[in-house]
């Protein structure tokens, strides 16, 4: 099941750079996009999400860009800092809040003091 | 901030034995579920809850496994006859409403190790 796909495990940025994280999605279905951000031991935290009525959302550091036509999504840290240093998950839902997250096999983000 | 919460953090269990993993969503939550990630896979979706029923559950989730909201408070995972393969991080979720832009609230999950 690759119905999201994050190909790049790793990321390495330098702080105060832009980090640009990307997701891919083959079923048309999917309705709503989150990211979420994980460290170790503890669950996904919700960072930010975007309908696909819209192609950008902005909260604080982070934009989420969506790219219907290409099935693509990517989140936008700017400035990056220490704290962001993270695994980040995309995940997307069918929809009317149908239920079931689909996960993407994460990417691994470290900032580089 | 509310918070999911899960207990225990980590369980060892010998193989063939039953385990009851808990959980405690937020308060005002109606809709709750369970996901699981195996080392160095993804998360995946197990079931969600709601209204006291299933309301979707995916193929990992065969009769061994149950889940049930015993009182206003808890909601839990039974695996009846547990196997080498269900070892994974098993992860507990909620969210208020049915509406798409209600995210999920993630709890920090139970290790379950199966001997």
């Amino acid at each position: 099941d690759q119905q999201v796909k994050q190909n790049s495990p790793s990321l390495s940025v330098q702080e105060g750079r832009i980090s640009i994280l990307n997701c891919d999605y083959t079923n048309s279905m999917f309705d709503y996009f989150l990211w979420y951000k994980k460290y170790p031991a503890e669950g996904p935290t919700f960072l930010i999400s975007i309908s696909s009525i819209k192609d950008k959302n902005e909260d604080g550091r982070f934009t989420v860009f969506l790219n219907k036509s290409a099935k693509h999504l990517s989140l936008h840290i700017v400035p990056s800092q220490p704290g962001d240093s993270a695994v980040y998950f995309c995940a997307a839902c069918p929809p009317l809040g149908n239920e079931k997250l689909t996960f993407g096999t994460g990417t691994r983000l470290t900032i580089i003091p | 901030e509310p918070e999911v919460t899960q207990t225990p953090s980590h369980q060892v269990t010998q193989m063939g034995q039953e385990v009851i993993l808990r959980c405690v969503p937020i308060s005002n939550h109606l809709y709750f579920y369970w996901y699981r990630q195996i080392l160095g896979q993804k998360v995946e979706f197990l079931v969600s809850f709601y209204n006291n029923e299933i309301s979707e559950k995916s193929e990992i989730f065969d009769d061994q496994f149950s889940v049930e909201r015993p009182d206003g408070s808890n909601f839990t995972l039974k695996i009846r006859s547990t196997k080498l393969e269900d070892s994974a991080m098993y992860f507990c979720a909620s969210r208020p409403g049915p509406l798409s832009n209600q995210p999920q609230h993630f709890g920090d999950g139970t290790r379950l190790s199966i001997l």
